[in-house]
């Protein structure tokens, strides 16, 4: 079965560094991965996709993530972390048409 | 981008009652996911509803507790039945970017409080 994993319940970064929030998946052939980010009393927003070609992929708000294969990991980056960034972090993979979630990362920055 | 919303964004009923959730979608599409996000945990699909077919749920998740219709391909119900505390969650409609695309754009949520 097609599974993700989150492995920090919590990132903390200063406003102004880079931030990363950690993915690794398993799954049975090619993945399709995804980061959705979830702010406060709000819906999931669709931020970056991974599905062929590239290695590093842009999204939305200035967020990139990388496919890794051989570590099975598709990291999500930002090279300057911004206050308004804070907020829960999901990464998912597509499974025979249905998404299957980790279990999110809270990231805080700090001013 | 598909604009999905949902009625109510959230509810307070008692245990034993019984709370039908509506998403409607700007655009038709084929298929419509229901999923649930208890407090601090992640997003479990219960459902996918495609018009015109029963729904299709998840190991854990049954039509007689969670009913869902599917009358067009622009709109979808989830009845969250027979309410205990435990299903005190959010709860999200999603649909399909598009062929080819692969994401799924998600609906703000309705918010359901069982007392």
């Amino acid at each position: 079965a097609q599974s993700v994993a989150q492995p920090e319940d919590q990132v903390n970064v200063a406003e102004g560094n880079p931030l990363t929030v950690k993915c690794t998946y398993s799954v049975s052939g090619n993945p399709y991965l995804f980061w959705y980010v979830q702010y406060p009393n709000r819906g999931l927003q669709f931020l970056l996709k991974y599905i062929t070609g590239d290695n590093l992929v842009k999204g939305s708000y200035g967020f990139e993530a990388e496919f890794n294969k051989s570590q099975t990991s598709f990291h999500l980056k930002k090279p300057s972390a911004l206050v308004s960034d804070s907020a829960l972090y999901f990464c998912a993979v597509r499974d025979q048409g249905k998404l299957i979630f980790g279990q999110g990362t809270e990231l805080s920055v700090k001013p | 981008s598909a604009v999905i919303s949902q009625k109510p964004s959230r509810d307070i009923c008692q245990r034993g009652t019984s709370l039908t959730i509506q998403c409607q979608v700007d655009s038709q599409v084929t298929m419509m996911f229901w999923y649930r996000q208890q407090p601090g945990q992640s997003l479990t699909l219960i459902a996918t509803a495609n018009q015109g077919s029963e729904a299709t749920y998840e190991s854990g998740f049954v039509i007689d507790k969670f009913p869902i219709s599917r009358p067009n391909l622009t709109f979808s119900t989830l009845t969250v039945s027979n309410l205990s505390p435990e299903d005190s969650s959010i709860y999200l409609c999603s649909v399909d970017s598009g062929v080819s695309s692969y994401e799924q754009y998600f609906g703000p949520g309705t918010r359901l409080t069982v007392t």
